[in-house]
């Protein structure tokens, strides 16, 4: 079973603040990373994924990928009431269970104004 | 259009009763998953199928059954559904390349009585 670590959370953040969102996965072969926002009672949806280490930025989001610490982090700059959600972290398996994501238990974000 | 579609969106159901949920989708992907979504356990994986002829068992596949009609539809039955069965239930796709990134349909909600 693979495992897949985020802050339990909540975070509560106020508007225009950085909001700082981690994970830490326990397998090695993992190569592909994600961020899932989901809204309450909404479904999943994708917002940022990572391959390489490094930084990866899209508008608002920066995705950092730590492979050496097993680590994938998710920074929103400028959070905004609407970023209140709850983030999903998931990493892929290229193993013994190829093509499956397993999944954090998510950490719940809220922005207030 | 929505690219992944649940039916029903809502289910209200008694203890003993058989239902299934579809999943449709038309991304063209032949990768489908099921999963359920309950307060405080993120999203655990029933049943994952790569192709027409291929299915398997995820974490917890007690209680349920699936079907893969076509390339395009997957459903998922309980076949004498109990309250415990109680969730959110997601259907998503991927595409079977290096990333694996996985789309999500709109969810199911099922009460069962």
């Amino acid at each position: 079973q693979k495992e897949v670590e985020q802050n339990s959370g909540p975070l509560s953040v106020p508007e225009g603040a950085i909001a700082s969102l981690n994970c830490t996965y326990s397998d090695r072969v993992s190569q592909s990373f994600f961020w899932y926002r989901q809204y309450s009672g909404k479904s999943p949806e994708l917002i940022m994924s990572i391959y390489s280490n490094g930084d990866k930025e899209d508008g608002r989001f920066t995705a950092q990928l730590n492979k050496a610490s097993q680590y994938v982090s998710l920074l929103i700059r400028d959070s905004q009431p609407s970023d209140s959600a709850t983030y999903l972290c998931a990493v892929n398996d290229r193993g013994s269970t190829l093509g499956r994501l397993y999944f954090g238990r998510g950490t719940q974000l809220t922005v207030w104004p | 259009d929505a690219d992944v579609t649940q039916t029903p969106r809502n289910r209200i159901t008694k203890t003993g009763k058989r239902i299934m949920l579809e999943c449709s989708q038309t991304k063209g992907h032949d990768r489908m998953y099921w999963y359920r979504q309950d307060p405080g356990l993120g999203l655990r994986l029933i049943y994952y199928s790569f192709d027409v002829k291929d299915i398997n068992k995820g974490e917890i596949s007690d209680g349920y059954s699936v079907s893969r009609q076509a390339q395009a539809k997957f459903s998922l039955s309980l076949e004498s559904a109990i309250p415990n069965q109680t969730a959110l239930y997601f259907c998503a796709t991927s595409d079977p390349g290096y990333t694996d990134t996985q789309y999500f349909g709109p969810g199911t909600r099922l009460t069962v009585l």
